[in-house]
């Protein structure tokens, strides 16, 4: 069965740095994702991204979050200077398209923040 | 503003007896719903959802779960609950009317099936 796979799985970094999320979307579908969850909260959209470009994102998503699908085949989520509250498991996702068809989320990158 | 609730942060019960995990939502329009679980350290594993036909809706696992309009409910359930049920579940809506197709997640509830 397709899978939508991310790297790393675990990543540590020091507050202020930049971080690069990696994910892989099934090869076929259209739209792609990112949701993050605080450990213990639910789960929060941040981003969605079709036809390489934005198509909507949340409040959460503010200037230091950037995402870029640089090839036919990745996509990333890229957080330029991380705060401890930064921390989190970050989902990437895609769907076929607009009728979520197949909307499938990775098994997640934990970041910490330390 | 479409949203999820889960009034329940956890739920018990015995293995063998049927469960429930409720869910109700708020969206503008016609909703499409979503339950996902999630085990630990894992990733959110799609149970079933509900877009549009038969209210009752089947998915994995023996899972099944019925979607009412008039209570703006979507409750999952399943007849016979086992150890390896346990986890955390989440129900999520997506307002059709959405550009993004963004899902919005309830709290989660967290199933506890003891032997």
């Amino acid at each position: 069965e397709p899978e939508v796979t991310q790297t790393p799985s675990h990543q540590v970094t020091q507050m202020g740095q930049e971080v690069i999320l990696r994910c892989v979307p099934i090869s076929n579908h259209l739209y792609f994702y990112w949701y993050r969850q605080i450990l213990g909260q639910k789960v929060e959209f941040l981003v969605s991204f079709y036809n390489n470009e934005i198509s909507e994102k949340s409040e959460i998503f503010d200037d230091q979050f950037s995402v870029e699908r640089p090839d036919g085949s990745n996509f990333t989520l890229k957080i330029r200077s991380t705060k401890l509250e930064d921390s989190a498991m970050y989902f990437c996702a895609s769907s076929e398209g607009r009728s979520l068809l197949g909307y499938t989320f990775g098994s997640g990158t934990r970041l910490t923040v330390v | 503003a479409q949203s999820v609730a889960q009034p329940e942060d956890q739920v018990n019960v015995a293995e063998g007896n049927p469960l429930t995990v409720k869910c109700t939502y708020s969206v503008s329009g016609n909703p499409y719903l979503f339950w996902y679980v999630q085990y630990p350290n894992r990733g959110l594993q799609f149970l079933l959802k509900y877009i549009t036909g038969d209210n009752l809706v089947k998915g994995s696992y023996g899972f099944e779960a019925e979607f009412n309009k008039s209570q703006t409910s979507f409750h999952l359930k399943k007849p016979s609950a086992l150890v390896s049920d346990s986890a955390l579940y989440f129900c999520a809506v997506r307002d059709p009317f959405d550009a993004g197709n963004m899902l919005t997640f309830g709290g989660g509830t967290r199933l506890m099936v003891k032997p």
